[in-house]
């Protein structure tokens, strides 16, 4: 069974630029949620969608959204890039219900100069 | 407010050594506590999920248990590939999210 994939794995941007990631959950999973990673914060939720909604979202600015396709797959997208969003972009997968556990991918380790 | 503290931040064992790495959390209501690892650029990866106090659950060297304030991980005869970093995370049982909160990890490096 494929686990959770997410693309790219690396990514430079500089300020003010965008940048869109991509999630994969493991197939018949419905829901998927971001979250940053950093050594600062730590694991910090973005947003949550399921079945192509989004259902519960973070503290995050506007500049962070997302969506997700009828196959589940979900992107996120950051505009007007700033240096703080440097992180380890994480996305998890799960059945969505009230007993989920969260399968997490690889990550993306996006660097803004 | 969901909180969620593990402790120690950081551990280092010697091989053998065994140890118990803590998470105390407050919540309104626990759907499921989960506990993870997570090795350096890597995602975490799912260990256990407890529902209620008194529960345990085992894998391998690695053994959670759940009390109504906090779970322990712990670790029996540590191995240098158990070297990593664990995370605790609480699910709420109100307010219709099923969004977990997470600790902030505690660091473990085993020694050989």
């Amino acid at each position: 069974k494929a686990g959770v994939t997410q693309t790219p794995r690396y990514l430079i941007k500089t300020r003010g630029q965008q940048v869109t990631l991509s999630c994969s959950p493991i197939s018949g999973h419905r829901s998927v949620s971001w979250y940053q990673q950093t050594p600062g914060q730590g694991l910090q939720f973005l947003f949550e969608y399921f079945s192509e909604t989004q259902r519960n979202k973070g503290n995050f600015p506007g500049r962070f959204s997302g969506r997700q396709f009828s196959n589940s797959r979900s992107e996120m997208n950051v505009s007007t890039l700033e240096l703080g969003d440097s992180a380890l972009y994480l996305c998890a997968g799960g059945a969505g219900d009230s007993t989920d556990t969260q399968y997490f991918g690889p990550g993306t380790r996006l660097t803004v100069l | 407010e969901d909180q969620v503290t593990q402790s120690p931040e950081a551990l280092r064992l010697q091989e053998g050594e065994s140890s118990s790495l803590n998470c105390s959390y407050t919540v309104s209501g626990l759907r499921g506590l989960f506990w993870y690892r997570q090795d350096p650029g890597k995602g975490p990866e799912f260990l256990f999920t407890l529902y209620s106090a008194g529960e345990e659950k085992e894998k391998e060297r690695l053994k959670a248990t759940l009390t109504k304030k906090e779970s322990f991980l712990h670790i029996t005869a540590p191995k240098p590939e158990d070297s990593a970093t664990y995370l605790c995370a609480v699910q709420a049982a109100s307010g219709g999210s099923y969004i977990p909160t997470f600790g902030r990890g505690t660091s473990l490096i085993v020694h050989p």
